[in-house]
């Protein structure tokens, strides 16, 4: 079965420092999405993408955050100056569509830790 | 803002039946769905359900959902040791739409 790639799979950085989280989605995927989740607490939506912008965002995707697919192939997620609140797990997911029946594929992740 | 609850914890024997419960506070919820985390995985699809029905099967799986309640729940029938995962349930208004998690419910299955 196809899936979504994401790298790296832990990502460890100093606060106040950029970082960028990668990701393949399924190759005919249009439909892009972030969620991350916060250790012992639930998976958030953070952004989704379509046709190379943003289609929605939540509260946690401020400024600090954005979302790019730079070369038709990867979807990045970039935190500008990054707070010890960063740290989590990071999925990416993409589907085809966002019709009825869709699915929304997830990636296995990359656990941000910010020290 | 609309929130999802479920229970952390349930322990099965392999062979029985598993029954994962979810109850939403968002009465506009028309897509809810469950979601299987293995350890170092990403979240696997596994089934989902329109408001607008009372029940759906997908060979082991049986979800029930009770709108009047706002209560869903996954049957796994026969469970077996591989089924041991966290169990995400999901919601959302629209289909592709943001997805509001509950905070997963981790399944054990003992031998």
């Amino acid at each position: 079965e196809p899936e979504v790639t994401q790298t790296p799979s832990h990502q460890v950085t100093q606060m106040g420092q950029e970082v960028i989280l990668r990701c393949v989605p399924i190759s005919n995927h249009l439909y892009f999405y972030w969620y991350r989740q916060i250790l012992g607490q639930k998976v958030e939506f953070l952004v989704s993408f379509y046709n190379n912008e943003i289609s929605e965002k939540s509260e946690i995707f401020d400024d600090q955050f954005s979302v790019e697919r730079p070369d038709g192939s990867n979807f990045t997620l970039k935190i500008r100056s990054t707070k010890l609140e960063d740290s989590a797990m990071y999925f990416c997911a993409s589907s085809e569509s966002r019709g009825t029946n869709e699915k929304l594929f997830f990636g296995s992740g990359t656990q941000l830790s910010v020290l | 803002g609309e929130d999802v609850e479920q229970s952390l914890f349930l322990s099965v024997r392999e062979g029985d039946s598993s029954v994962i419960n979810c109850t939403y506070t968002d009465s506009s919820s028309t897509y809810l769905y469950w979601y299987k985390q293995e350890p170092g995985a990403g979240l696997q699809l596994l089934t989902y359900i329109f408001s607008n029905m009372d029940m759906k099967q997908d060979q082991r799986l049986t979800v029930l959902l009770n709108k009047k309640d706002k209560h869903l729940s996954l049957r796994i029938a026969d469970t077996q040791t591989g089924d041991s995962a966290i169990y995400f349930c999901a919601e959302t208004p629209e289909a592709g739409n943001m997805l509001t998690f509950g905070g997963g419910t981790r399944l054990m299955v003992k031998p």
